[in-house]
């Protein structure tokens, strides 16, 4: 079944450390991409996405990535973070153009002072 | 003010129960979705809705039904409440480019 995979459900930091998370899908064709943020009690808010060109792409709050179109991976990375990017990341695929995502399980990030 | 709003924030019901979910928007967006999340699933898509006469069914939409009123409002009722229903409920609008913004979600307790 085609769907999406994020490699780490729980990832523990600290302080000024970097971070990557992976995503990776299996739709074929062109997909448009997306990496949302929940922060504790909130609501999806959107960090980026990749729909085409530069297939680095950056998002807010120092995050990035990068959409690697052999590898199906669309990795997210922030080289230092901070106490407030405490949160469940999710990656999301849109394959089909139709505004319909396809959401990965989540990434719940805990970053310690 | 939020561009995307959801009665109730929070609702705990009994099972059995018929239970309205409503959403609102103000972006002036034609699409429409009811997504569950539940821990370590991420969210599933239950209906969708492309416009006011449109209404598509997701993953999981057995014992639920969605009702478009309007190009600003999408409703998702539970006909019949039950505990593997208990979860948290967002609704989302997007644009034709499959960007998506989510309401502040639904905390549905079914006992």
């Amino acid at each position: 079944a085609q769907s999406v995979s994020q490699h780490n459900h729980h990832v523990i930091l600290s302080e000024a450390a970097s971070l990557e998370l992976g995503c990776n899908y299996s739709y074929g064709g062109t997909v448009n991409l997306f990496w949302y943020v929940q922060y504790p009690g909130q609501h999806l808010q959107l960090l980026l996405k990749y729909f085409s060109g530069d297939p680095l792409v950056k998002g807010i709050k120092g995050f990035e990535a990068e959409f690697i179109k052999s590898k199906f991976s669309f990795n997210l990375r922030k080289p230092s973070v901070q106490w407030s990017d405490t949160a469940e990341y999710f990656c999301a695929v849109n394959p089909d153009s139709w505004g319909k995502l396809q959401f990965g399980a989540g990434t719940q990030v805990v970053v310690t002072p | 003010d939020a561009d995307v709003t959801q009665t109730p924030r929070n609702r705990i019901t009994k099972t059995g129960k018929r239970i309205m979910l409503e959403c609102s928007q103000t972006k002036g967006h034609d699409r429409m979705y009811w997504y569950r999340q539940d821990p370590g699933l991420g969210l599933q898509l239950i209906y969708y809705s492309f416009d006011v006469k449109d209404i598509n069914k997701g993953e999981i939409s057995d014992g639920y039904s969605v009702s478009r009123q309007a190009q600003a409002k999408f409703s998702l009722s539970l006909e019949s409440a039950i505990p593997n229903q208990t979860a948290l409920y967002f609704c989302a609008t997007s644009d034709l480019e499959g960007l998506q913004f989510f309401g502040p979600g639904t905390r549905l307790t079914v006992l």
